[in-house]
């Protein structure tokens, strides 16, 4: 079974307007982050925002926001105010808290986002 | 501001050949990672590295692959023996702690790596 699920292949959002990139994951750990990395078409893999299983509140950074729903498990990715520069692909994450010194990330299998001018 | 290091951008070999990943994680980081995407997929775990030991390794690390901190500074990815297959963008990354939940990796700007 998947454990993170992003199910919009690719979106588009006009600038300077809002967009919702979807997540949802499954784990039975009751410990666990997700992660949201942002990748350009040149390649790097750019850590965005993360959200923990027991934070209370949504996660804020900048532009970024994540609305954290635990009963959904869903973890989506809200860019606000759009820029050109936010054409990339998105991708959610999850580590779960009981893989130890692991620590391995698991990805979904992204969303491209085009922001047209 | 710290960043992870990969060299090179870009290896081209041929098929059977061993190849050599480069990676400069984080200075203070004492968790190791690599990844690895085939175009237009998702990334995928490759293997954790913490106090010079392999923590966890996924069923696409096999026998062909091996890691290493030769230093004080570099992590490799070594695969003896290239297939096609193989042909991927590689990511390094590292991160401060892996015993938290909360363990943001931070990763390199990753090599791509195409077998001929």
């Amino acid at each position: 079974a998947q454990k993170i699920t992003q199910t919009q292949p690719g979106m588009f959002v006009q600038e300077k307007e809002a967009v919702t990139l979807d997540c949802t994951y499954d784990t039975s750990d009751p410990s666990y982050g997700l992660f949201w990395y942002k990748q350009p078409s040149s390649g790097e893999m750019i850590f965005l925002i993360y959200q923990g299983s027991y934070d209370q509140q949504n996660a804020t950074e900048g532009r970024y926001s994540l609305n954290f729903q635990k009963a959904r498990k869903s973890a989506n990715l809200v860019i606000s105010a759009s820029q050109l520069g936010d054409s990339a692909m998105y991708f959610c994450a999850m580590r779960e808290g009981t893989s130890g010194n692991t620590g391995k990330l698991i990805f979904g299998q992204g969303t491209t986002l085009q922001v047209k001018p | 501001e710290p960043e992870v290091t990969q060299t090179p951008s870009h290896q081209v070999t041929q098929m059977g050949q061993e190849v050599i990943l480069r990676c400069v994680p984080i200075s203070n980081h004492l968790y190791f990672y690599w990844y690895r995407q085939i175009l237009g997929q998702k990334v995928e775990f490759l293997v954790s590295f913490y106090n010079n030991e392999i923590s966890e390794k996924s069923e696409i690390f096999d026998d062909q692959f091996s890691v290493e901190r030769p230093d004080g500074s570099n992590f490799t990815l070594k695969i003896r023996s290239t297939k096609l297959e193989d042909s991927a963008m590689y990511f390094c990354a590292s991160s401060e702690r892996g015993n938290l939940a909360k363990n943001i990796q931070y990763f390199g700007a990753g090599t791509r790596l195409s077998v001929l």
